[in-house]
């Protein structure tokens, strides 16, 4: 299994706290991604990030903040969580390289819940 | 953009019949598709991958796909299903978008293995 770890695995919150996700790896690699799991929605890609400190919007980007200080860990941050952002995050890394090559590995996943 | 269709968001099948999940894709260029299993409470593992080596691409657990692109199809298929093989199975294919690969994920099919 790739070397991911997110935490914490289980949150409750109330609507409007902040809350932040925390993803680590020990692969070293490059990329790493934030997706949210809904019913019927498959995985939407939040934010993902190409670099230390270089991060970019993915397709359902409102509300979330992320950011990459080092680079084994991913923050997610949810500056005032909703109840529409109940849901499992997962964490994902992949390393650059051709198309053909390129694979991304998942963490377990962080189940959220807002009251 | 790169889009997925799962037909089918939940199949039974009975211990060791043929399993058949199915993925439509649209893409603009030749697409990378993978297949990828989440078992309860648990993270996404990848089961295979289309790279345009080969149209029959062979995975873990004895699942295989096969890439038509005449149909843009890319089902997912085992000759005979194992109570094990009980999970969801989501589709996925990759496009470049901003400065990373993303994965674009189809919503996903729940299989149950019947005794």
């Amino acid at each position: 299994d790739a070397g991911i770890t997110q935490s914490p695995r289980h949150k409750v919150t109330e609507t409007g706290t902040p809350v932040t996700l925390r993803c680590h790896q020990t692969e070293n690699h490059r990329y790493m991604y934030w997706y949210r799991q809904d019913p019927g929605h498959g995985l939407r890609l939040i934010h993902y990030s190409y670099g230390v400190k270089d991060t970019d919007k993915g397709e359902v980007s409102d509300g979330y903040s992320v950011s990459r200080s080092k680079t084994e860990d991913f923050l997610l941050t949810l500056e005032s969580a909703t109840s529409s952002q109940t849901s499992v995050y997962f964490c994902a890394i992949s390393a650059p390289g051709l198309a053909s090559q390129e694979t991304q590995y998942f963490g377990p996943g962080t189940r959220l819940l807002v009251l | 953009a790169q889009s997925v269709t799962q037909l089918g968001s939940h199949v039974s099948v009975s211990e060791g019949a043929l399993v058949l999940l199915r993925c439509n894709y649209s893409s603009s260029v030749p697409p990378y598709l993978f297949w990828y299993v989440q078992y309860p409470n648990q993270g996404l593992q990848l089961l295979l991958k289309y790279t345009s080596a080969a149209t029959l691409v062979k995975g873990i657990n004895g699942f295989e796909a096969e890439f038509k692109k005449s149909e843009t199809s890319f089902h997912l298929t085992k000759p005979s299903a194992h109570m094990s093989d009980a999970a969801e199975y989501f589709c996925a294919v990759t496009q470049t978008s901003g400065s990373a690969r993303q994965l674009t994920f189809g919503s996903g099919t729940q299989l149950t293995v019947l005794p």
